[in-house]
Parts: C-alpha cells; structure tokens; sequence
C-alpha cells in the first residue's frame, strides 16, 4: 500500500524555467513532509520540508505547497538550473519519527 | 555536520554468500534504518531501529537481519544472498524529536552474481 505517491518518473525543463515536481498522498495523519534530492551514487540529501498547519514554504529557489484538503503537495524550483538535474523523492512522516513513507521519486532534468 | 557513513560503496558477492553491510553515525541519533532503492520502486524500508537491541521490520524485510549492540551502529544482514537482492543500500539516522529529516549514508551498490 503505497502510501506516497509521484506518478511522474521523470521531468524535463529548459534552464530558467520552472520545474514541478508533485507528490500525492493517502494518510490524513501525516504531519510533516519532507522533500530530498538525490544524485547518481550518493545517498539523498534533505531539501525543503513543511509542516502540515502551513500551506507554504520557500527556501531561496525552492518552494513548496501544501493542499491538505487535496492530499497534495508540489515542489516549484525557480529558476531552475542544469545542476538541479537529480532524482527528487517526497517524504511524509507519521506521528513518529521512525515512521517515513517515501515516493518512488521523480527524475528532473534541466537542459542547459 | 551529521555524518552517515556506509562500510562499502560498492559490493559483489556470489549467490548464497553471507553480506554484512554496516552503518555508523556520529550524531547520536536513536533511530536508525536500512532502505533499498530501486529504480520505479523509490525508497522501500527494510528495517529500522528506535534503539540498542530494538529492532523493527520495514516494508520488506524478509532475506535480511539486522544488529544493533551500539547506539551509532547498525548493521545490515543478507543470511543468503540472491540475485533479486542486488541494490542500492541506504542507511539514515534520526534523533527521534524533531522534524524527522533523515540523515543518509553514501549507499552501497550491492551486486549479487
């Protein structure tokens, strides 16, 4: 049971544009979500997270969404660039900290 | 800076060998967990720990064990390896307050012939 879900494998996005990435979730009591970056032979890094009483949050280029009522949640990279080129996975916690569920994750690729 | 550290980045072991794979971390994080990842399969957990000697299954934990006799290390076990258990392997720590971030290692790529 699947309970994180990015139907999309993969995105491709020109430079300077935005890139979205979403993420679909079936668990109402998930109350923290977290997005990581991972690249080819490294382990994922943390990006961004937002707590579930806010509906935004941005970090430089990074922002995300959060549609409690849709189970939804996006992240937008603006401007994006070649270096963003990684898989990016959704995370949503549970009540504890040892309960994660991730998403399969999504491939972005900016072209120069 | 927390720092995750994997024994190998990269495995090949002979089918029905024996695999350790073993994981430190200096941040003094109660939890710890093993992951496999795969492609169009994301993240899938196949153990977690909350603390010494206490362990929990994951998602997939059937062909693996675990350990844990030290706060900052856990240990990974494939009793007989099989083909099917090539992977990328990531462990991650937690503090158990807090947002929930996990910490990841580099990962070990495992191949099983």
């Amino acid at each position: 049971d699947q309970q994180v879900k990015q139907n999309s494998p993969s995105l491709s996005v020109q430079e300077g544009r935005i890139s979205i990435l979403n993420c679909d979730y079936t668990n109402s009591m998930f109350d923290y979500f977290l997005w990581y970056k991972k690249y080819p032979a490294e382990g994922p890094t943390f990006l961004i997270s937002i707590s579930s009483i806010k509906d935004k949050n941005e970090d430089g280029r990074f922002t995300v969404f959060l549609n409690k009522s849709a189970k939804h949640l996006s992240l937008h990279i603006v401007p994006s660039q070649p270096g963003d080129s990684a898989v990016y996975f959704c995370a949503a916690k549970g009540l504890n900290n040892n309960d994660m569920r991730f998403g399969a994750g999504t491939r972005l690729t900016v072209k120069p | 800076d927390v720092k995750v550290t994997q024994s190998s980045r990269y495995l090949v072991k002979r089918t029905g060998e024996k695999v350790f794979l073993e994981c430190v971390q200096d941040m003094d994080h109660e939890n710890m967990f093993w992951y496999r990842q795969d492609p169009g399969l994301g993240l899938r957990l196949i153990y977690f720990s909350y603390d010494v000697k206490m362990k929990e299954k994951g998602d997939i934990p059937e062909g693996y064990s675990v350990s844990r006799e030290k706060k900052e290390r856990f240990s990974l076990i494939l009793e007989s390896a099989s083909t099917n258990q090539t992977s990328m392997y990531l462990c991650a720590s937690t503090p158990w307050t807090g947002t929930g971030e996990q910490y990841f290692g580099p990962g070990t790529r495992l191949t099983v012939t």
